[in-house]
């Protein structure tokens, strides 16, 4: 089965709601990364964080091992957070294992 | 914020025809890396490299290979090009192994269609 799960798929908001994506893993964690992928394609890191809380403005990650899930809170969301979201683990090796992402849309 | 550049943006290949991808990085990074990202999916690693001179196979390497010539630039090539390696091809760049305590930088991808 996969190793890394996201949940939901996809998700749409009217802008000024929270988001709360998912990121399960079946596998032992060495590293957790967070992903954005724009509209149109291109791919910036958000947060490396393999265990606890980081914030970074509008956007909490958090990772809790012993239940092998990360989740990526979007607070106050905005048109401009639309996008996918991607997760990615190593385990083992440091090779990164993604999930198929979470598809967010932000309606005016 | 570091620089990493894909060239083509897109290309259409001929089933069996030879692509190159290529991929120049401003970062001084020692790892380089080639993703393909299908539609719905996340990214896979196909091949990856360190130091110049050198590529090692990533989790899907067949039908593909890596030219590292200089630490800033990668390669990826398919020598006979097939309908199923229509997708997306990202190339990345690390200064530490992907999964360590370093961010990766990617390019804005390559969207290759095989016909």
């Amino acid at each position: 089965g996969q190793q890394v799960q996201q949940s939901p798929a996809s998700l749409v908001l009217q802008e000024g709601e929270n988001a709360e994506l998912q990121c399960n893993f079946s596998t032992s964690l060495n590293s957790m990364q967070w992903f954005y992928q724009r509209p149109e394609g291109s791919l910036v890191s958000l947060f490396y964080n393999p265990s606890g809380t980081k914030q970074s403005g509008r956007l909490t990650s958090t990772t809790v091992i012993k239940e092998r899930r990360s989740s990526l809170h979007i607070s106050s969301s905005q048109i401009t957070d639309s996008g996918t979201y991607l997760c990615a683990i190593s385990s083992g090796s440091w090779q990164l294992i993604f999930g198929s992402g979470t598809q967010l849309t932000v309606m005016p | 914020e570091a620089a990493v550049t894909q060239s083509p943006r897109s290309k259409v290949a001929v089933t069996g025809g030879k692509v190159t991808l290529s991929c120049h990085q401003t970062n001084n990074h020692d790892y380089m890396y080639w993703y393909r990202q299908d539609t719905g999916h996340g990214l896979r690693l196909i091949h990856y490299s360190y130091v110049a001179d050198s590529t090692e196979k990533g989790d899907i390497p067949d039908g593909y290979k890596a030219s590292r010539p200089s630490q800033e630039n990668f390669s990826l090539i398919l020598e006979l090009a097939s309908l199923s390696q229509t997708a997306v091809y990202f190339c990345a760049s690390s200064d530490a192994a992907g999964g360590s305590n370093e961010r990766l930088f990617f390019g804005h991808g390559t969207k290759l269609s095989v016909l």
